[in-house]
């Protein structure tokens, strides 16, 4: 069964830091992976989302994330944290058939001190 | 666009009462998901409506869960009686059928306390 996994449950960085999100799966096939993300009081919102082709993807927001088959991952990635970035962040892996379900890793609280 | 509507957005209910939560997905989004958080875990789906009909609903916990999509508009999940380990966050999602793959457009989530 396709499983993910967010092995930080919280992540404390500094504004104007680098940020990298960790996220490994477990999937037989080519995953059709994302990320999303909660702001307090908001609902989830697509980041970025990796199907096929090259393997580093570009979201919003400035955020990116790169695909790596060797390792099962797909770790979310930032140059610049911004304040306003404080907010919980979600990988899913697209599951079932058509991929029409979406598996949830338990998530990433991200704090920003100034 | 409007996006994806979920009312309440907060219930506390004692135990043993029904709750119905709603969502109102997109105009014209056939798809229609609903997952639960349970505190502290990750998002687990739960069922999937393709217009009125129920795609898959092999997350549902039990069946004091009830889902509808009446028309193929809007969509109620009832909770009936409800138990202290159903608290947690429910969200709604949407999306165009082929456009699964783009993403979903979740709601903002109705945070349901059972006490």
């Amino acid at each position: 069964a396709q499983s993910v996994t967010q092995p930080d449950i919280h992540i404390t960085v500094s504004e104007g830091a680098s940020l990298e999100l960790r996220c490994n799966y477990s999937y037989g096939a080519t995953p059709y992976l994302f990320w999303y993300v909660q702001s307090p009081g908001q609902g989830l919102q697509l980041l970025l989302k990796y199907f096929s082709g090259d393997t580093l993807v570009q979201g919003i927001k400035g955020f990116e994330a790169e695909f790596k088959r060797s390792q099962s991952s797909f770790n979310l990635r930032k140059p610049s944290v911004h304040w306003s970035d404080a907010a919980e962040y979600f990988c899913a892996v697209g599951a079932g058939t058509g991929f029409q379900k979406l598996v949830f890793g338990t998530g990433t609280r991200l704090l920003v001190s100034p | 666009e409007a996006g994806v509507t979920q009312f309440p957005s907060h219930s506390v209910i004692e135990k043993g009462q029904t709750v119905t939560l709603r969502c109102d997905p997109i105009s014209g989004h056939d798809n229609l998901y609903w997952y639960r958080r349970v505190m502290g875990k990750e998002i687990k789906f739960l069922l999937h409506f393709v217009k009125e009909s129920k795609q898959d609903e092999s997350g549902m916990p039990n069946n004091r869960f009830l889902a509808e999509r009446t028309g193929g508009t809007y969509s109620t999940l009832k909770v009936q009686p409800a138990e202290l380990e159903d608290s947690g966050v429910y969200f709604c999602a949407s999306s165009q059928v082929g456009g699964e793959n783009r993403g979903y457009t979740f709601g903002s989530g109705t945070r349901l306390t059972v006490v």
